[in-house]
């Protein structure tokens, strides 16, 4: 089956440093990939759908200059997280898919900032 | 605008028991239903859809467009089933994903 692999599954970070997330599709082409936020014993938010070789489409609230999404191949989506704040502690998740299957969800990287 | 609702975010029930998720939702067109299923330190895992009609792990789920109802259905509960279910809608249109708050299922021996 589709595998997404998410990386890294935890890290922990000093106030005002940037973090990235990379999200990889192992067995399949991505065209789409999303990136979820999901805070303690809540729903997975949408943040963002990326489709390859274009700009992000941001959800409503969502800063794009904060969170900055790369999906430069149909294999490979980044997340990066600039000037990290304590706020922006989650848990963040990827999905991807091709235009045959539905979504299929990394592991999670759950994001502490110090 | 899309919305999902899960009215139980707690389900507990006992092994061998019928147990039943409600899923609602809220869409003007025609959408797709999901369920996704979370075990514990797992990823999210679709279940089923509802373009599929089949059933996964004893479960089914039957849209009802008069109702708006995507609930989803076991007769008889096992302790594996224990985890967290998420009713996700997907629009006409577009790609996303909208979930449910999602609802924790706890199944006792």
């Amino acid at each position: 089956g589709a595998v997404v692999s998410q990386h890294p599954s935890w890290v922990i970070c000093k106030s005002g440093t940037s973090v990235k997330i990379e999200c990889r599709s192992l067995d399949f082409q991505a065209t789409t990939m999303f990136w979820y936020r999901q805070f303690p014993k809540q729903s997975l938010m949408l943040m963002a759908t990326s489709n390859e070789g274009s700009k992000a489409t941001y959800e409503q609230g969502v800063e794009k200059d904060k969170f900055l999404i790369n999906h430069a191949s149909l294999t490979l989506s980044t997340l990066t997280v600039t000037s990290a704040h304590p706020e922006d502690s989650s848990f963040y998740i990827c999905s991807a898919r091709d235009r045959v299957q539905p979504q299929h969800f990394g592991d999670g990287t759950r994001l502490s900032i110090l | 605008a899309q919305r999902v609702t899960q009215p139980e975010k707690l389900l507990s029930v006992f092994k061998g028991a019928p147990v039943e998720l409600k899923c609602n939702y809220s869409y003007s067109g025609s959408p797709e239903l999901f369920w996704y299923v979370q075990y514990s330190r797992q990823r999210l895992q679709l279940l089923l859809r509802h373009i599929s009609r089949e059933s996964i792990k004893g479960f089914t789920a039957d849209l009802n467009k008069g109702e708006t109802s995507f609930h989803l259905k076991k007769p008889f509960a096992q302790e594996e089933d224990s985890a967290m279910y998420y009713c996700a809608l997907k629009g006409a249109a577009g790609n996303k994903l909208t979930f449910g708050g999602g609802t924790r299922v706890l199944v006792k021996p």
